[in-house]
């Protein structure tokens, strides 16, 4: 089955900077890459994905990157904000795949 | 609010108590989740249901036990748990089941955070 790994487990940024998340996968049919953000008390949020027919995908301050060959994929948050502050939680999917396998979270402090 | 709601949102129970977790989507989608997330581990899981069939069930020990009455609802009804199994316990829903070729994108409640003693 599919194994993701995330890293790093922690990450501190200085507000204003660049935050960047990696994941790889082990399955080199999966396709779908969603991204979600959990705050504090509350479940876990979607906020962008990609599928493996386009290599970047960006929504205003948050980007992600796929690479097919390598099997990996990267969450970028540019200009980092307080409220940024949040578990980041990647996850993969092949196609003919009824679950998503979800990485270990990544805690995000954004500092002021 | 992502339109998928959850209660409890705490629980305290004893290892031989009887207790059901509810769970709501206001989205119209056909398809329902239960994961676990346990502390320092990826989500897990559970049980995947799709127009209140259940389709998913990853070996999930039997004191665990859903049930689907409608697409709408989701109930996940506990017994006999062990502390080993508190955790927070979170519902999702998604337009219809993935597989086939499709991914759908799963919309997450806030969870039940269930403490056994």
């Amino acid at each position: 089955g599919e194994n993701v790994e995330q890293h790093p487990s922690t990450l501190s940024v200085q507000e204003g900077d660049s935050a960047v998340i990696k994941c790889t996968y082990s399955d080199s049919a999966s396709n779908y890459f969603p991204w979600y953000k959990q705050e504090l008390g509350k479940g876990p949020q979607l906020i962008i994905d990609i599928r493996s027919n386009v290599g970047e995908k960006k929504d205003q301050r948050i980007a992600v990157t796929l690479n097919k060959t390598a099997k990996h994929f990267s969450l970028h948050i540019t200009e980092t904000q307080p409220e940024d502050s949040a578990v980041y939680f990647c996850a993969a999917a092949s196609g003919s795949a009824r679950q998503l396998t979800f990485g270990s979270g990544t805690q995000l402090t954004v500092l002021p | 609010e992502t339109g998928v709601t959850q209660t409890p949102r705490h629980l305290v129970m004893g290892m031989t108590n009887k207790k059901s977790l509810k769970c709501e989507q206001h989205l119209g989608h056909n398809a329902m989740y239960w994961y676990k997330q346990s502390a320092k581990k990826p989500l897990e899981l559970m049980f995947v249901y799709s127009l209140e069939e259940r389709v998913e069930n990853n070996s999930v020990p039997s004191r665990f036990s859903p049930e689907c009455p409608n697409s709408s609802h989701l109930f996940l009804h506990l017994h006999t748990l062990q502390p080993e199994d508190s955790a927070l316990y979170l519902c999702a829903s998604s337009q219809g089941v993935s597989g086939g070729g499709r991914q759908e994108t799963q919309y997450f409640g806030p969870g039940t955070r269930l403490l056994v003693l």
